[in-house]
């Protein structure tokens, strides 16, 4: 089963435009992550901000964390066509030697 | 510095059949964690590898076996394949410190 969930599950926008996308989950973390998955390849790894953060930047991203309500929320500014991708949510917890479990992700379509 | 590999690209199989799947991780790293994902969801966890054994279990059935080899080398075998075995299977590795999980390109599973 899904830890969490991705609103919207499809995102539509113009290039230049910003995009914003909203993750939940259900149980206590130590860490969240966000990935971007190209036409179902592997994912790369985009950002990981830490329960005891709030904010995290990464050039045109930003990721904001509210423990209290289980979410975050990524924000990627200026979007260009290259950002079209699928945006996951994982939280795990201390190690990389834990297990990931990932929302069921944002589909992302940046129209030039 | 390759990083994450597997092998092969894409394979089909027939229901019933076996099959295995490889994965080399990124240099420096010890742990392997297998993902199975399903068209148009997040990856799922399947179980993770260090030091040869397996730590951690999602909820798979017996059926998906693995193994780690010395040189860090991982593989996925899948007995008494379904048409539900049919997904992308993922391949992560991770740092010997940090939390971040690098993915390889996957294998695409078609069971018929």
């Amino acid at each position: 089963s899904q830890q969490g969930e991705e609103d919207p599950q499809a995102l539509s926008i113009q290039e230049g435009e910003n995009a914003t996308m909203n993750c939940s989950y259900k149980t206590s973390i130590n860490n969240l992550q966000w990935y971007r998955q190209n036409s179902g390849r592997g994912l790369v790894h985009l950002i990981l901000i830490r329960s005891n953060e709030r904010e995290k930047h990464s050039g045109r991203l930003r990721v904001t964390l509210d423990t209290s309500k289980k979410s975050s929320s990524l924000l990627i500014t200026a979007s260009r066509a290259a950002d079209t991708a699928s945006y996951f949510c994982a939280t795990g917890m201390d190690t990389g030697r834990r297990a990931l479990t990932f929302g069921s992700g944002t589909r992302l379509q940046v129209q030039p | 510095d390759a990083g994450v590999t597997q092998s092969p690209t894409h394979l089909i199989k027939t229901r019933g059949q076996q099959v295995t799947l490889r994965c080399s991780p990124k240099s420096g790293h010890d742990t392997v964690s297998w993902y199975q994902q399903a068209l148009g969801q997040g990856p799922q966890f399947i179980f993770q590898y260090y030091e040869e054994e397996e730590r951690q279990r999602g909820n798979f059935p017996d059926r998906f076996s693995g193994h780690q080899f010395p040189n860090y080398s991982s593989e996925l075998n899948v007995n008494a394949l379904l048409l539900g075995d049919s997904a992308l299977y993922l391949c992560a590795s991770s740092p010997l410190e940090g939390n971040e999980q690098f993915f390889g390109p996957g294998t695409r599973l078609t069971v018929l």
